[in-house]
């Protein structure tokens, strides 16, 4: 089935040590969103590819940043995790076309949980 | 800023009742609206969308459009114990040259009691 793959879907890792989340695609989506998500919270856009266009959202933090080598995959990395980033971080993809009215159907992978000790 | 709004509950309805859950949102241009239904720990799972005026109508599900008072609503209908959820209202707000991005409101905690 096409869908939206994350991972790992847990991981935990250590105050300042480098981490980086994994989502794939065989849905041939030409966006692909991070979001972040604490708990009892909405989920809150970091940033998104628009084909390999980037676009940081500006009050994400430069300790987060985000890798799409092909349209399939795209990374999040985290430089130096802090407890306050221990979140669900969530993938999703949609198929946009700037050109028409937006439907901006995004569908969520399963999420990884990160927790920082 | 760009804000869609919820009341976080959460809302308690017998099973069997329709449950109802409202979604105010800021953006009058916006065009395209979504619920998504998540359990604890999971991840968000698309149930409805809507951009017209009006009722969409999908099995137990309605959603309510209504742009002139920039509302939305979303009914359950004979609600069961496994629509027990927080159900996340979305706007998706056109940017200039980066596509649309959705803006989520808090959630509502409903709980459907057997």
């Amino acid at each position: 089935d096409a869908m939206v793959i994350q991972n790992p879907r847990y991981q935990v890792t250590q105050f300042g040590k480098p981490v980086t989340l994994s989502c794939s695609q065989t849905l041939n989506h030409n966006v692909m969103y991070w979001y972040q998500q604490k708990s009892s919270q909405a989920p809150k856009l970091l940033f998104h590819y628009y084909d390999k266009d980037f676009n940081n959202e500006a009050d994400t933090p430069d300790n987060f940043q985000s890798r799409r080598p092909n349209t399939s995959f795209c990374f999040l990395d985290i430089r130096s995790p802090g407890l306050g980033d221990a979140a669900m971080y969530l993938c999703a993809t949609s198929r946009d076309k700037r050109q028409t009215l937006a439907k901006n159907i995004q569908y969520f992978g399963a999420g990884t949980r990160l927790s920082v000790l | 800023q760009k804000e869609v709004e919820q009341n976080s509950g959460p809302l308690s309805v017998p099973e069997g009742a329709i449950a109802s859950l409202n979604c105010t949102y800021s953006d009058r241009g916006s065009q395209s609206f979504f619920w998504y239904r998540q359990y604890s720990g999971k991840s968000p799972e698309l149930i409805m969308f809507i951009y017209s005026n009006g009722d969409k109508e999908d099995g137990r599900f309605t959603a309510q459009l209504n742009k002139a008072s920039q509302y939305v609503s979303l009914l359950i209908r004979d609600s069961q114990p496994s629509d027990s959820a927080t159900y996340l209202c979305a706007v998706n707000f056109m940017i200039y040259n980066q596509g649309g991005k959705l803006i989520f409101g808090q959630g509502t905690e409903l709980s459907v009691k057997p």
